[in-house]
């Protein structure tokens, strides 16, 4: 069965330093996608960044990259020069390719950022 | 012109009632879907549509029914509100079964007192 591991319930970070947020899956798929998504106090999901398992270079879109590590079976965020804003829940998630099609979260993980 | 919008934003209820949710995307995507948020964060599919057809059908009592008129529409019917039906229902659309990311709507809190 397919799952998605996020064990860091809380994170603080100062800012403007960079922050690592941990995601392991767990899939017997070849084929499947990754995601980050930040819910914000207002509640809604924003897309942050997407790794396909075939792509060999770690995805990076603007402050957020995504380290990609496909034996570990982990895709963790990396938050550079963190922002008061991106104070949040991140939630990683998983899409398969190979006929479920549905796209899983993981728990969450509630991001602090401190003056 | 908002991408994927959910009527209404809130529902405040007794138990027992009959509620519907509405969602409609503009973006031309050909699946939509429903997930529930629970109190703790946690993120749950409950239904997909493709082009209309029902695709995913999670262990969701049959007491939610999703119906989709078109593709760019897709609502969810709740018979018989208990309270753990509390949630946030969230719609969400995406290009199509093999698609990148889903688009979400602004989301439904349901209160079931």
């Amino acid at each position: 069965a397919q799952k998605i591991t996020q064990t860091q319930p809380g994170m603080f970070v100062q800012e403007k330093e960079a922050v690592t947020l941990d995601c392991t899956y767990d899939t017997s798929d070849q084929s499947y996608g990754l995601f980050w998504y930040k819910q914000p106090s207002s509640g809604e999901m924003i897309f942050l960044i997407y790794q396909g398992s075939y792509d060999e270079q770690n995805a990076t879109e603007g402050r957020y990259s995504l380290n990609f590590q496909k034996a570990r079976k982990s895709a963790n965020l990396v938050i550079s020069a963190s922002q008061l804003g991106d104070s949040a829940m991140y939630f990683c998630a998983m899409r398969d390719y190979t006929g479920g099609f549905k796209t899983i979260f993981g728990a969450g993980t509630r991001l602090f950022v401190k003056a | 012109d908002t991408a994927v919008s959910q009527t209404p934003k809130y529902l405040v209820t007794q138990m027992g009632n009959d509620k519907s949710i509405k969602c409609e995307q503009n973006l031309g995507h050909d699946t939509m879907y429903w997930y529930k948020q629970d109190s703790k964060k946690f993120l749950k599919i409950m239904f997909s549509y493709n082009n209309k057809e029902l695709i995913i059908n999670e262990t969701v009592p049959n007491r939610f029914s999703p119906k989709s008129p078109d593709k760019a529409h897709l609502n969810l019917h709740i018979n018989s509100l208990e309270l753990g039906d509390s949630a946030v229902y969230f719609c969400a659309s995406s290009f199509g079964t093999e698609a990148g990311e889903l688009f979400f709507g602004e989301g439904s809190r349901l209160t079931v007192l």
